[in-house]
């Protein structure tokens, strides 16, 4: 496609559930990152992936957080257990790697309940 | 620790007027910087940027300005549009590394 696409766009989850959060990133691009944008605040890294290797998964706030990108093109960002401080918008970027521009998906917010 | 600052959560300028916005980092160690332009709902849009080896970039009415010895840089536009309210990110990365330190933001209204 011709930017990143990220579904769903919106997610309401119960506390305790579990969610899967998709992203697809810019066809060719071989790094992909996931961020977490909280209300009020700039995007934070969770983890980095260049082709279907996690390199850095540094910014992953706990271990109910789990990335992979099987086939170094898609990714999904799972959350296990979702907790109200998992709230916030999740943002996918791919790029071509290096010291390059990363393009942003529109994002999943995701509210925990 | 807050190593990408931007110190200006909002900022008001007429239409045709420059826009200047600032931001300030901890880390001598970055040398690449980027520009964002988000609008609500949808995710940031890349602006412009510029590596550590100079110290302006220009891209139409888009200019950022690097100052390493103050750890300073700033987003010029001119001549600002009511389009270009937004909320602006500033991001920093060191060498050999791939992710970005983001800035908290500063929201731009342009006033027709």
């Amino acid at each position: 496609g011709a930017g990143v696409s990220q579904s769903p766009r919106y997610k309401v989850a119960k506390r305790g559930q579990d969610v899967a959060l998709r992203c697809d990133p810019i066809s060719g691009h071989v790094s992909l990152f996931w961020y977490q944008q909280a209300l009020g605040q700039g995007p934070e890294f969770l983890t980095y992936f260049q082709n279907e290797a996690q390199l850095d998964k540094s910014g992953l706030p706990s271990d109910r957080f789990f990335a992979e990108r099987p086939e170094g093109s898609v990714s999904t960002l799972k959350i296990q257990r979702t907790q109200q401080e998992d709230s916030a918008v999740y943002l996918c970027a791919s790029s071509t790697g290096g010291n390059t521009e990363a393009f942003f998906g529109q994002g999943t917010r995701l509210t925990v309940v | 620790d807050q190593q990408v600052k931007q110190n200006s959560p909002s900022l008001s300028v007429q239409e045709g007027r420059i826009s200047i916005l600032n931001c300030d980092y901890t880390n001598s160690m970055f040398d690449y910087f980027l520009w964002y332009k988000k609008y609500p709902a949808e995710g940031p849009t890349f602006l412009i940027s510029i590596s550590s080896i100079k110290d302006k970039n220009e891209d139409g009415r888009f200019t950022v300005f690097l100052n390493k010895s103050a750890k300073h840089l700033s987003l010029h536009i001119v001549p600002s549009q009511p389009g270009d309210s937004a909320v602006y990110f500033c991001a920093a990365s060191g060498p050999g590394t791939y992710k970005y330190i983001f800035g908290t933001g500063t929201r731009l209204k342009v006033l027709a």
